[in-house]
């Protein structure tokens, strides 16, 4: 079975300041991790994967993710954080093991709060 | 490119009824997954269709059913509603084979009093 754990159920930054928001995860195989965002009363919208390769990856609106397979973490960082940042992030796992299906689990997610 | 579309945006409905929510994938693809996500709470996979037939569910009762048509869409079909079955239910495309994030839609937000 896979799972994905976000330990905070609220992250709070200044705007400017560096923002991470942390995800764990577990499965059997080997992961492809994925974050997403979701603002009021939307569906939930893409922001960045990890598939292979470059542990660091970058995606939308400046957010960047770093993979960590010894800590299986999947961190959301973003250097500078904006009030428009304000949201719901939702971290989702599935695993590359195709007899696992392609489902995404996802972790309970995290609200960031972005003042000015 | 309208992206994955959702029908209704909500819907109220009383306990003991039948509902059926409507999704439209992204154009390209061929793959749909329905979630359902309580208040407070991370989307929960339902299930999963691909060529026509259900290729996955998660931990959901039978009450909970569904169908993708020709065209790709997709219906989910919840019976005998429960107070519980309250919550956005959210529909995802993809294309098989191709490894990306899922789109999703904006959801339908269904209320059972």
């Amino acid at each position: 079975a896979q799972s994905v754990a976000q330990p905070e159920d609220q992250v709070n930054v200044a705007e400017g300041n560096p923002l991470t928001v942390k995800c764990t995860y577990s499965v059997s195989g080997n992961p492809y991790l994925f974050w997403y965002v979701q603002y009021p009363n939307r569906g939930l919208q893409f922001l960045l994967k990890y598939i292979t390769g470059d542990n660091l990856v970058k995606g939308s609106y400046g957010f960047e993710a770093e993979f960590n397979k010894s800590q299986t973490s999947f961190h959301l960082k973003k250097p500078s954080a904006l009030v428009s940042d304000s949201a719901l992030y939702f971290c989702a796992v599935r695993d590359m093991n195709n007899n696992a299906g392609n489902m995404l689990t996802f972790g309970g997610g995290t609200r960031l709060m972005v003042k000015p | 490119d309208a992206g994955v579309t959702q029908s209704p945006t909500h819907l109220i409905k009383t306990r003991g009824q039948q509902v059926t929510l409507r999704c439209s994938p992204k154009s390209g693809h061929d793959t749909v997954s329905w979630y359902q996500q309580a208040l407070g709470q991370g989307p929960q996979f339902i299930f999963q269709y691909y060529e026509e037939e259900e290729r996955q569910r998660g931990n959901f009762p039978d009450r909970f059913s569904g169908h993708q048509f020709p065209n790709y869409s997709s219906e989910l079909n919840v019976n005998a509603l429960l107070l519980g079955d309250s919550a956005l239910y959210l529909c995802a495309s993809r294309q098989q084979g191709v490894i990306a994030g899922a789109f999703f839609g904006q959801g339908t937000r269904l209320t059972v009093v």
